[in-house]
């Protein structure tokens, strides 16, 4: 089984404070993948960052920048300097490739909301 | 160009009632998938299909049932539609190829509503 946990359920900042998303993950793949994605307002799910289980290296894209760490099995999410456009459910997801091909397991979400 | 489309964008119904969405893709991908939005805003998957065979089946009441007449569509067809039926659902689909798993795509969801 796989499983996905974002302990945090809300998180509320003001504009161009920084806020790290947290990931937990399980699983008993030895080849996985992990994903976030973002849920704006309006509803769309729009993907943003994939990460395999033999690639540990931090990635940044512009202000979102991702930390991927297999010895706590966490796959964090930080938004640097945020602005109210980032406000939106974000979710991050899991897909194993062994015992699990096929089957993508989401967290529950967490909902940021930034404040002007 | 729309990637994933779904049909219709809104649903509104009788309790009793059987209706389907209907789901199509342009990207070539493999494997197409449906999942379900609640009220909270859980995404919880419900069926995958990859290469028009069934390879993931949660949980579902058997009123659900999909079918892929091809690797470009997947349909969702509900039967006795209850209430708590209502919720969002969306259509995704990804390519999974050999030794790798790709990021699905999501079609822009279907609003339904069960009176």
């Amino acid at each position: 089984a796989q499983k996905v946990t974002q302990a945090q359920t809300e998180i509320s900042v003001v504009e161009k404070e920084d806020v790290t998303l947290d990931c937990v993950y399980e699983t008993r793949d030895t080849t996985y993948y992990l994903f976030w994605y973002k849920q704006p307002p309006s509803g769309e799910l729009v993907f943003l960052i994939r990460r395999n289980s033999f690639d540990e290296q931090n990635e940044i894209s512009g202000r979102y920048s991702w930390n991927f760490q297999k010895s706590t099995s966490s796959f964090n999410f930080t938004i640097t300097a945020s602005q109210v456009v980032d406000s939106a459910v974000y979710f991050c997801a899991l897909s194993g490739l062994n015992t699990n091909a096929g089957k993508s397991t989401f967290g529950d979400g967490t909902t940021l909301t930034v404040k002007p | 160009d729309t990637a994933v489309s779904q049909t219709p964008k809104y649903l509104v119904t009788q309790m009793g009632n059987d209706k389907s969405i209907k789901c199509e893709q342009n990207l070539g991908h493999d494997t197409m998938y449906w999942y379900k939005q609640d009220s909270k805003k859980f995404l919880k998957i419900m069926f995958s299909y990859n290469n028009k065979e069934l390879i993931i089946n949660e949980t579902v009441p058997n009123r659900f049932s999909p079918k892929s007449p091809d690797k470009a569509h997947l349909n969702l067809h509900i039967n006795s539609l209850e209430l708590g039926d209502s919720a969002v659902y969306f259509c995704a689909s990804s390519l999974i190829a050999s030794g790798t798993y790709n990021e699905q795509f999501f079609g822009p969801g279907t609003r339904l509503t069960v009176l």
